[in-house]
């Protein structure tokens, strides 16, 4: 079975670009996470989709950050425009459906902010 | 203050020695999670739990429901435990997860 799967590995850019990370869950899984990984915390949940809808996005920065995931299956998040304080691990994850369930992470994208 | 507290922190042990790390949550929960993650790597799911007891290899995992606490045990420790183990918690809707800042272990041969 194909795991989670994340792009790009790593981004570099400087502050007040924009940037995109992409997701693709393992398939059949409904329920779909995005997480921030400042170096040294735990990773603290963004945005959780349930198929193409939103559950959970309180913690989303919305006037910088965005997401979506049409049609349920691959999402994307957007930053834009990036601040220094956006360097983390942006990690991805996906379950069967909701919280009850195992939750898989892909590898992460690693974006520094300069 | 955090929904997941867990201790130590930081913990170096020798091979071969018995580990024991401790998770506590303050918020009703559905399941227990605990994770790895090793430096540079992604996390892995260790165990799922939501009540009693789960083993795999020489890692034992145990929650206590009443007191909201949790422990994760390595049994015969060796150098590729070290990792960072992280315990979230999702709570009774399965909507909000909540995770521990983790505890960074290393096991010295």
């Amino acid at each position: 079975e194909a795991g989670v799967a994340q792009s790009p590995r790593y981004k570099i850019i400087e502050k007040r670009q924009s940037v995109a990370f992409w997701c693709n869950p393992i398939s059949g899984h409904a329920t779909l996470y995005w997480y921030q990984q400042i170096l040294g915390q735990g990773p603290k949940l963004l945005i959780q989709f349930q198929n193409n809808g939103v559950v959970d996005d309180s913690q989303l920065p919305k006037d910088r950050f965005s997401a979506e995931r049409l049609k349920g299956v691959d999402s994307t998040l957007k930053i834009q425009p990036a601040k220094l304080e956006d360097s983390a691990v942006y990690l991805c994850a996906s379950s069967l459906a909701g919280g009850v369930y195992e939750q898989y992470f892909g590898p992460g994208t690693r974006l520094t902010v300069t | 203050k955090n929904e997941v507290e867990q201790s130590p922190q930081n913990l170096t042990a020798q091979e071969g020695e018995f580990i024991t790390i401790n998770c506590s949550y303050s918020v009703g929960i559905s399941a227990l999670h605990w994770l790895q993650q090793h430096p540079g790597g992604g996390i892995v799911s260790l165990f799922m739990l939501s009540s009693g007891k789960k083993k795999h290899g020489r890692l034992i995992a145990t929650i206590n429901i009443q007191e909201k606490h949790s422990s994760l045990h390595i049994t015969a420790s060796h150098p590729r435990d070290s990792a960072v183990y992280i315990c979230a918690v999702s709570t009774l809707t399965g909507n909000q997860f909540y995770f521990g800042t983790g505890t960074s272990l290393t096991v010295i041969p």
